[in-house]
């Protein structure tokens, strides 16, 4: 069976703070896709990043980056010098390679204040 | 930009009465999701299509939801009788992705349907 967890709830940090947020997923295939969107209030959820199993380099884009550590099972994002525009529920997702159906983590609420 | 449209945004409605949602996904986009997001949870797949046939249906609960996308363009998840415990966000996604061809491709998500049941 395949899981993903977010142990992180809520998570509240002041503006320019830097901030993680931890994806851990369990999954029996050998190649596999994940994911991580963003659901601001209007509730739309945007995608920010797809990575393949085979592709364990970390990748940056902005403020934003990635990363990946298969021996841990974990595919972490971190906002570098968060914006109250930051402030939103982030979901990591996860995709096997049986169907390509798509399992998301409970979510992390992130709140940015100024 | 293409964007994936559903109507209406919100829909209050008592219990045991009959709902439908729509969706329009992009335009191209062979594989159309239906997820439902109660709060505080993560998105739960409902039922996917692959131009109009369902390729998993397996969380529907198919006594009382339905779902067809006819002519494997836009598509309609109805409800009926709704149930209180049905009050939920309902999200439509579609992405390029074909069965087979080797990985899934990015699902885009409409803005959704917030559903409350009286």
């Amino acid at each position: 069976a395949q899981k993903v967890t977010q142990a992180q709830t809520e998570i509240s940090v002041v503006e320019k703070e830097d901030v993680t947020l931890d994806c851990v997923y369990e999954t029996r295939d050998t190649t596999y896709y994940l994911f991580w969107y963003k659901q601001p209030p209007s509730g739309e959820l945007v995608f920010l990043i797809r990575r393949n199993s085979f592709d364990e380099q970390n990748e940056i884009s902005g403020r934003y980056s990635w990363n990946f550590q298969k021996s841990t099972s974990s595919f972490n994002f971190t906002i570098t010098a968060s914006q109250v525009v930051d402030s939103a529920v982030y979901f990591c997702a996860l995709s096997g390679n049986g169907g390509f159906k798509t399992i998301f983590g409970a979510g992390t609420r992130l709140f940015v204040k100024a | 930009e293409a964007e994936v449209a559903q109507s209406p945004r919100y829909k209050i409605t008592e219990k045991s009465q009959a709902v439908a949602f729509w969706c329009d996904p992009i335009s191209g986009h062979a594989t159309l999701y239906w997820y439902r997001q109660i709060l505080g949870q993560g998105p739960e797949l409902l039922v996917q299509f692959q131009d109009e046939s369902v390729v998993d249906d397996s969380q529907l609960p198919k006594d009382r939801f339905s779902a067809e996308r006819l002519k494997g363009v836009d598509s309609t998840l109805k409800i009926q009788p709704a149930e209180l415990g049905d009050s939920a966000m309902y999200l439509c996604a579609s992405s390029l992705t074909v069965p087979g061809a080797g990985r899934p491709d990015t699902q885009y998500f409409g803005p959704g349907t917030r559903l409350t049941v009286l």
